[in-house]
């Protein structure tokens, strides 16, 4: 059975610090991999993506993979109170099934 | 482009009663997930259509849940009888393919409460 596992938190992090959220999987077939941020009562929103091993940016956000390792992080930059929500990692095998969810890190942001 | 659209936002039933949820995806959109979100857990796939067709359902329980697909377009997730282990977020969510190699976009959600 597929499963990808996430720190559930909280992470408390100051304001204008790095944000650093870690995700494993245990799928070495895993081709893509997912970061969705979820406000408390909303659904979840795409972020960023990532297919090759390396770094990959996008504003403040920088999503890392290492499949050697089963590996994916997100870091955020210049942590701002409005990045404050749970993050959540899903990874895909790239065939035609759907996305395997971690549980999410809940994320604090501290003004 | 729209997005995706479920209804309704809420529903609150009593155990054992059927409760019936509706989904629209974003328009062309082939694929269409549902999915199970409890409180403090990250969301867990229970169906997956490709056009009107299951490609996977092997997490759906069969013996209380049911979905259709029909015409390929819109798609109802139904409940019967409703325990209260069913309280929670129903999502509904669309890709372009069914690889979903650019992830997919979620729908609002149904949130149920069964008491």
């Amino acid at each position: 059975q597929k499963e990808v596992e996430q720190n559930s938190g909280p992470l408390s992090v100051p304001e204008g610090a790095i944000a650093s959220l870690n995700c494993t999987y245990s799928d070495r077939g895993s081709q893509s991999f997912f970061w969705y941020r979820q406000y408390s009562g909303k659904s979840p929103e795409l972020i960023m993506f990532i297919y090759s091993n390396g770094d990959k940016e996008d504003g403040r956000f920088t999503a890392q993979l290492n499949k050697a390792s089963q590996y994916v992080s997100l870091l955020i930059r210049d942590s701002q109170p409005s990045d404050s929500a749970t993050y959540l990692c899903a990874v895909n095998e790239g065939g035609a099934d759907g996305l395997t969810f971690g549980k999410g890190t809940h994320l604090i942001i501290q003004p | 482009e729209a997005g995706v659209a479920q209804s309704p936002r809420y529903k609150i039933i009593e155990k054992r009663q059927s409760v019936a949820f509706w989904c629209n995806p974003i328009s062309g959109h082939a694929t269409l997930y549902w999915y199970q979100q409890i409180l403090g857990q990250g969301p867990k796939l229970l169906i997956q259509f490709q056009n009107n067709g299951v490609v996977d359902d092997s997490q759906l329980p069969k013996d209380r849940f049911s979905a259709e697909r029909l015409k390929g377009v819109d798609s109802t997730l139904k409940i019967q009888p409703a325990k209260l282990e069913d309280s929670a977020v129903y999502l509904c969510a669309s890709s372009l393919d069914s690889r979903a190699r650019y992830g997919y976009t979620f729908g609002s959600g149904t949130r149920l409460t069964v008491v």
